[in-house]
């Protein structure tokens, strides 16, 4: 299955903070979203094959890898007290652009103070 | 810019009701359509999505493009049923809008 690390985390305003998540096997995307309290995930971007393919509207200050080995990670620099949010990451097997499987993970609870 | 919109953040029914989840968009290409299902103190799912044209779980979910709509239906309500919903809309190969979502209560 997926997995994310940590569960919680609580940061400061103007730290750095990297999230973790572990796709799953065989999947070739990973794709990143925040969700707001009472709100709906928000795209951030979406990484295939390693390479970053699509991204929403989010600024730079919020990065992220993909590994070969199925793992990624989401990196936000400059944290704001507006980035407190539960951070989802959805593993994916796309094929000829069309999704075949997709599998969220848990989330991390970010809290900045 | 694509949007999607859920106008209904609570739907009540009684078990045994008919359900109807409305999802509306704004796009102006051809999308791709999704609903996810989100039961209490459990991750994201992918419930079905409208390329597949499949029932899950008794609900479907038809792309009307001349209203660009794509409700969500079951015929007859489960306890089990009570969830929250989301529609999503993906353009292209990426990117990916959610609506607000749906919480549906399925009373016994």
């Amino acid at each position: 299955g997926v997995t994310q690390s940590p569960t919680h985390l609580i940061k400061t305003r103007g730290q750095q903070v990297t999230l973790r998540c572990s796709s799953q096997s065989g999947h070739n995307t990973v794709s990143w979203y925040q969700q707001a309290l009472g709100q709906g995930p928000q795209f951030i971007f979406q990484y295939y094959r390693e390479e970053e393919n699509g991204r929403g509207n989010f600024p730079p200050r919020f990065s992220g890898l993909q590994f070969p080995n199925d793992s990624s990670e989401l990196n936000v620099n400059a944290l704001e007290l507006d980035d407190s949010a539960l951070y989802l990451c959805a593993s994916s097997l796309l094929l000829a652009g069309a999704m075949i499987t997709q599998y969220f993970g848990p989330g991390t609870r970010l809290t900045v103070l | 810019a694509q949007r999607v919109t859920q106008p209904e953040k609570l739907l009540s029914v009684f078990k045994g009701a008919p359900v109807e989840l409305k999802c509306n968009y704004s796009y102006s290409g051809s999308p791709e359509l999704f609903w996810y299902v989100q039961y209490s103190r459990q991750r994201l799912q992918l419930l079905l999505r409208h390329i597949s044209r499949e029932s899950i779980k008794g609900f479907t979910a038809d792309l009307n493009k001349g209203e660009t709509s794509f409700h969500l239906k079951k015929p007859f309500a489960q306890e089990e049923d009570s969830a929250m919903y989301y529609c999503a809309l993906k353009v292209g190969y990426q990117k990916v809008t959610f609506g607000t979502g749906t919480k549906l209560q399925v009373i016994p």
